[in-house]
């Protein structure tokens, strides 16, 4: 499984954007790039994901480098509840299964 | 169909009792996964189904680990002879399948080995 390298932690303030990044260099032209948080006492919530354009949704915008070597999460005005941890995960070759890495833990400042 | 459920939420257990959790995936979903999660850590896989098939096990599953999905809907997870490093949260996951689609998972059993 292509693996991801994300900080271990980051730090934002309430109702500022935030830019959580993820190399990935070892991405294969068709893994797509998935992430996922988790809220304390919760299960892993999807957030985005995309192939080779960027993605924008409700919840988050995912930017992806033109050679697919890394992306960035961007949450545009971090509020207290996005203070989770965040995951970026290729998918699996064969589609078959999420292999979560460590994640990067967000806290968000008042 | 709200999501995904499982349960029970929470278990203690004694050491060397069995336990067996519940998944019930979003119904149209016809993929089931098994993940295990200790604190700090990331999610591990533990196993998936395609409908009732088991195509794949972890290497994290042991002997004492089964897991069935008959009819392909709701799932069980079952650990016989409990041990304390069972103790962690046990996450289900359901999805359509393909590989641009995402999961959507339980707020999961947490086991208490004591």
């Amino acid at each position: 499984d292509a693996k991801t390298t994300q900080p271990n932690s980051m730090e934002s303030n309430e109702e500022e954007p935030v830019h959580l990044p993820c190399n990935h260099s070892t991405i294969s032209g068709t893994d797509y790039i998935h992430w996922y948080r988790q809220l304390p006492s919760q299960g892993p919530e999807y957030v985005i994901h995309g192939l080779t354009s960027n993605v924008n949704n409700r919840m988050a915008s995912l930017a992806i480098a033109e050679d697919r070597k890394s992306s960035t999460l961007i949450l545009h005005r971090a509020t207290l509840r996005d203070a989770a941890v965040y995951y970026c995960i290729l998918r699996d070759s064969n589609g078959n299964k999420l292999v979560f890495g460590a994640g990067t833990i967000l806290r968000v400042k008042s | 169909d709200t999501g995904v459920s499982q349960d029970p939420r929470h278990k203690i257990t004694k050491r060397g009792q069995n336990v067996t959790f519940r998944c019930d995936p979003i119904s149209e979903h016809n993929r089931l996964y098994w993940y295990r999660q200790t604190l700090g850590q990331g999610p591990e896989f533990l196993t998936y189904f395609q409908n009732e098939a088991q195509l794949e096990k972890s290497r994290l599953l042991s002997d004492r680990f089964s897991a069935e999905r008959p009819k392909g809907s709701f799932s069980t997870l079952e650990i016989q002879r409990t041990e304390q490093g069972d103790s962690a949260m046990y996450l289900c996951a359901s999805s359509s399948g393909t590989r641009s689609y995402g999961y959507t998972f339980g707020s999961g059993t947490r086991l208490t080995v004591v």
